[in-house]
């Protein structure tokens, strides 16, 4: 059975304090991984695709990475305007993407 | 480029009736997706139509049924609604059947009194 695990489910970091979300899955099948922000009461944003191990991409303060089992979300020097919930979805059969249920994360000033 | 819209933003129903939502994908994408996300819990796929087909569907009954237009917007049909209905109802939509970047629109808020 497909499954996606994130932890932590939910981090309170400080502004300028630099940290890692992370993506456990089992998904047969897997064709990609995907990040996404969601902020309450919207729809997920999508921030960034994956599709091989040792692939990375980044935005401003953010880069992801995959490994064969595994991704991170690294949030370098964080402002109050990341605070969201990020949601980690592999890309399975069928195109179905499977979510975790997401880290929320806050960051104060 | 519109993003993926949908309607209504909220709809309000009581248990038994049936509630329609509609989607319209990005301009030029070919699939559109249904997701539920109820309170507290994940994002629950729900189903993948693809050139007016159903391509697949997630661990949902059929009183969830929808289709797809030939100018691939999508509804999403929900029959003799229950209380555990109540959730966001998220539509998403990418090129096609290729793995690829599928864009969310910003849901519609149904609650099931």
């Amino acid at each position: 059975e497909d499954q996606v695990t994130q932890s932590p489910e939910a981090l309170r970091l400080q502004e300028g304090e630099s940290s890692s979300l992370n993506c456990s899955y089992t998904v047969s099948g897997l064709r990609g991984l995907f990040w996404y922000r969601q902020d309450p009461g919207k729809g997920p944003e999508f921030l960034f695709t994956l599709y091989s191990a040792g692939e990375e991409k980044e935005k401003e303060r953010l880069k992801a990475t995959l490994t064969k089992k595994e991704s991170f979300l690294h949030i370098t020097a964080p402002k109050p305007e990341d605070s969201a919930t990020y949601l980690c979805a592999p890309l399975g059969g069928y195109n179905k993407l499977i979510f975790g249920a997401g880290t929320r994360l806050a960051v104060h000033p | 480029e519109a993003g993926v819209t949908q309607s209504p933003t909220h709809l309000i129903k009581t248990r038994g009736q049936q509630a329609t939502l509609r989607c319209s994908p990005i301009s030029g994408h070919t699939s559109v997706y249904w997701y539920q996300q109820a309170l507290g819990l994940g994002l629950q796929f729900l189903l993948w139509y693809d050139e007016g087909e159903e391509r697949n569907r997630g661990n949902f009954p059929p009183r969830f049924s929808g289709r797809q237009f030939p100018n691939y917007s999508s509804e999403l049909n929900v029959n003799a609604l229950e209380l555990e209905d109540s959730a966001l109802y998220l539509c998403a939509s990418s090129w096609g059947d290729r793995p690829d970047t599928q864009y969310f629109g910003p849901g519609t808020r149904l609650t099931v009194l």
